[in-house]
């Protein structure tokens, strides 16, 4: 059974610092890996996707890495803004049957003016 | 460009009572997929169904049922309501055969159980 963990649970950052939230899954053969953010009580906003085959993904700010042989992601966020604060998902897709999908257990960011 | 439609958006039922949650998938995807997401936790996958058909079963209590239609729109019903079952519920579509298979969420609809 696949079981993703995101390291830290929480954190709290001054605007304008780069930060690094880190995302593990304990079943490497995975499908593709997505990151979302979610705003308190709002719907899932998906960020990036990283196919299996794929080792980094770019969105404006934003740069995620997968590293699959050792189970792990990352999601880089650069020059922080109080917007960015919200709770970000890291969700593994299995390759096996129809692919669902395995949530992590999030990071609550903070972003300090 | 469209998107995942869930209804209602909000839901506010009594123990016991019945509930069900549409979704309307994204023109063209075939599978669907539901999520529960109960207070300061991760979503849970719960069903999903590709071509009409149930194609993987997640944690989804015997009090619930779903399907998907003709016009590939879903329902999840939930029956017997418990307090536990208030949560977000998520439904997001995806086609199977695309290059990416990537699932698109919905907004999610908010049941309330009192």
């Amino acid at each position: 059974k696949q079981e993703v963990t995101q390291i830290p649970a929480a954190l709290s950052v001054p605007e304008g610092e780069n930060l690094v939230l880190n995302c593990s899954f304990t079943d490497s053969a995975i499908y593709n890996l997505q990151w979302f953010r979610q705003d308190p009580g709002k719907g899932l906003t998906s960020l990036l996707l990283i196919q299996s085959s794929q080792r980094e993904q770019t969105s404006g700010r934003l740069n995620a890495s997968l590293d699959k042989s050792s189970g792990r992601s990352t999601l880089y966020i650069a020059a922080s803004q109080p917007g960015d604060s919200a709770t970000y998902l890291c969700a593994v897709k299995g390759t096996g049957g129809y692919q669902k999908v395995t949530f992590g257990t999030g990071t609550k960011l903070q972003v300090i003016p | 460009a469209a998107g995942v439609i869930q209804s209602p958006r909000h839901l506010i039922k009594e123990k016991r009572e019945t509930a069900t949650l549409k979704c309307y998938p994204i023109p063209r995807h075939d599978t669907v997929y539901w999520y529960q997401q109960g207070p300061g936790q991760d979503p849970q996958f719960l069903i999903s169904f590709y071509e009409k058909m149930q194609s993987d079963k997640g944690s989804i209590p015997d009090r619930f049922s779903a399907q998907q239609f003709s016009d590939y729109h879903s329902e999840l019903n939930m029956s017997s309501l418990e307090l536990g079952d208030s949560a977000l519920y998520f439904c997001a579509s995806s086609r199977l055969a695309g290059t990416y298979n990537e699932q698109f969420f919905g907004p999610g609809t908010r049941l309330t159980v009192l």
